[in-house]
């Protein structure tokens, strides 16, 4: 077990809602990254966080959008949902460039 | 741009035999770090081993190693002994340089059978 945890662990939105996925890093870990993986591929890119500035962005629009906390935590927030934006989300958590360790994943799935 | 090349879909392999998961990478930059990812189905993505551009020995963690020809950009995930447990997708990921971005494969299927 890593220590980062995830929130929730499935969700279902309509299409047009917004949502807040959450993540708690791992302890002493001030880097966060947010991936999303849609089904049968890799994990994407999304963003990253250090010392609660974003650092690094992937190829996602402006509708994706996230927020980390004094404490390292983070959240994934996105707007006006499309059906294409269903997959699995995945936090992964490091210190500084070391070795990124996972949570285990918040299913979205959007009708 | 960095892209990261795992051209098998799927692998079957005998328990207690050795596997190979065949990686490829392409980057520009001198510096940058090979991992390997385990995704059971519950979708967790556990840390196998890594691997740096300036490390000179392949690198090993238990059963997982890492066949690294630097030449060749190919960076290869073998497993001895294969247990059930092993049954899972792999990914190779790359970070490039001084980015924390990884950059996934599109990964492996391995079913280990009895």
């Amino acid at each position: 077990e890593t220590g980062v945890t995830q929130s929730p662990t499935h969700l279902i939105k309509t299409r047009g809602q917004q949502v807040t996925l959450r993540c708690s890093s791992q302890s002493g870990h001030n880097t966060v990254s947010w991936y999303q993986q849609a089904l049968g591929q890799g994990p994407q890119f999304i963003f990253q966080y250090y010392r609660e500035e974003e650092n690094g962005r992937g190829n996602f629009p402006p509708r994706f959008s996230g927020l980390q906390f004094p404490n390292y935590s983070s959240e994934l927030n996105v707007n006006a949902l499309e059906l294409d934006d269903s997959a699995l989300y995945l936090c992964a958590s490091s210190l500084a460039l070391g070795e990124a360790f996972f949570g285990q994943g918040t299913r979205l799935t959007v009708v | 741009a960095q892209k990261i090349t795992q051209t098998q879909p799927g692998m079957f392999v005998q328990e207690k035999e050795a596997v190979t998961l065949d990686c490829t990478y392409d980057t520009s930059d001198q510096s940058y770090g090979l991992f390997w990812y385990k995704q059971p189905s519950s979708g967790e993505m556990i840390f196998l081993i890594y691997q740096g551009s300036y490390d000179e020995q392949n690198a090993t963690e238990g059963r997982y190693s890492l066949n690294f020809q630097k030449a060749r950009k190919s960076a290869n995930l073998v497993i001895s002994a294969s247990q059930l447990g092993d049954s899972a997708m792999y990914f190779c990921a790359m970070r490039e340089g001084l980015s924390g971005k990884l950059v996934f494969g599109k990964g492996t299927k391995l079913t280990v059978n009895p």
